[in-house]
């Protein structure tokens, strides 16, 4: 099993939007509206941002979606802020197990 | 409130045997699948097993099947990850996290960094 294929790093300016990709097969993300999106800051644990592709966690803002196409999701985030700076992950159920991408670093200038 | 708290960081020699702990509270924990997740140091995430405590079904990634057994008491709310023999390559911090669903996670624990060093 290979792990999902996301950019090793993202940037952007506060304000603006970005777009992190997250890459798998027609056995994983293909095959499932089931890919979830963690944000994880340095020394801390994972949070969940998105469920069920594009379903927010209450608490969760608004600035956070997702989507998918094929056998790729995404995660946008709108109107970036400093606090956004951190590692994003996505995760996909493939059948009896779950795969988690290889995560991508967010910087924000 | 759904938390998660896990036991403490552990040292541990190549070859020992280590069992953590995670007790779930705020929640059914007979409902809810409880999995595991490694990150190694400098690393992304790893998705290890999951548990099902109301019926103790288990699933193991491949790359751990045979590797780590993870179990559960649900008459305390805890759910386990054990090693009969560790390996310096185990170094990592681990996370357990449950959810509805079989999934990675909706609520984490805050981890529990195993150190194996001789």
């Amino acid at each position: 099993q290979s792990a999902l294929t996301q950019p090793a790093s993202v940037s952007g300016s506060p304000g603006q939007s970005i777009t992190i990709s997250c890459t798998g097969t027609s056995s994983d993300v293909g095959s499932y509206n089931l890919v979830s999106w963690y944000q994880q800051h340095p020394g801390k644990a994972p949070k969940l941002m998105i469920y069920e592709g594009s379903k927010r966690p209450s608490g969760v803002s608004n600035r956070f979606s997702g989507s998918k196409s094929g056998n790729t999701a995404s995660l946008t985030i709108s109107g970036l802020q400093a606090e956004d700076e951190a590692d994003y992950y996505c995760c996909s159920y493939a059948g009896s197990s779950i795969m988690f991408g290889g995560g991508t670093k967010l910087t924000v200038l | 409130e759904v938390q998660l708290v896990q036991s403490g960081a552990e040292v541990k020699k190549p070859g020992e045997s280590l069992k953590i702990s995670c007790k779930g509270s705020g929640y059914s924990f007979t409902s809810y699948w409880i999995g595991w997740v490694r990150q190694m140091p400098g690393k992304g995430l790893e998705w290890m097993g999951i548990i099902y405590p109301g019926d103790s079904d288990t699933r193991y990634s491949p790359s751990f099947q045979g590797q780590v057994t993870i179990s559960a008491d649900k008459s305390i709310s805890t759910a386990y990850l054990q090693w009969s023999s560790l390996k310096a390559s185990d170094t990592a911090m681990y996370y357990c996290a449950c959810s509805g669903s079989f999934g990675a996670g909706d609520y984490w624990g805050q981890g529990t960094l195993v150190t194996v060093s001789s």
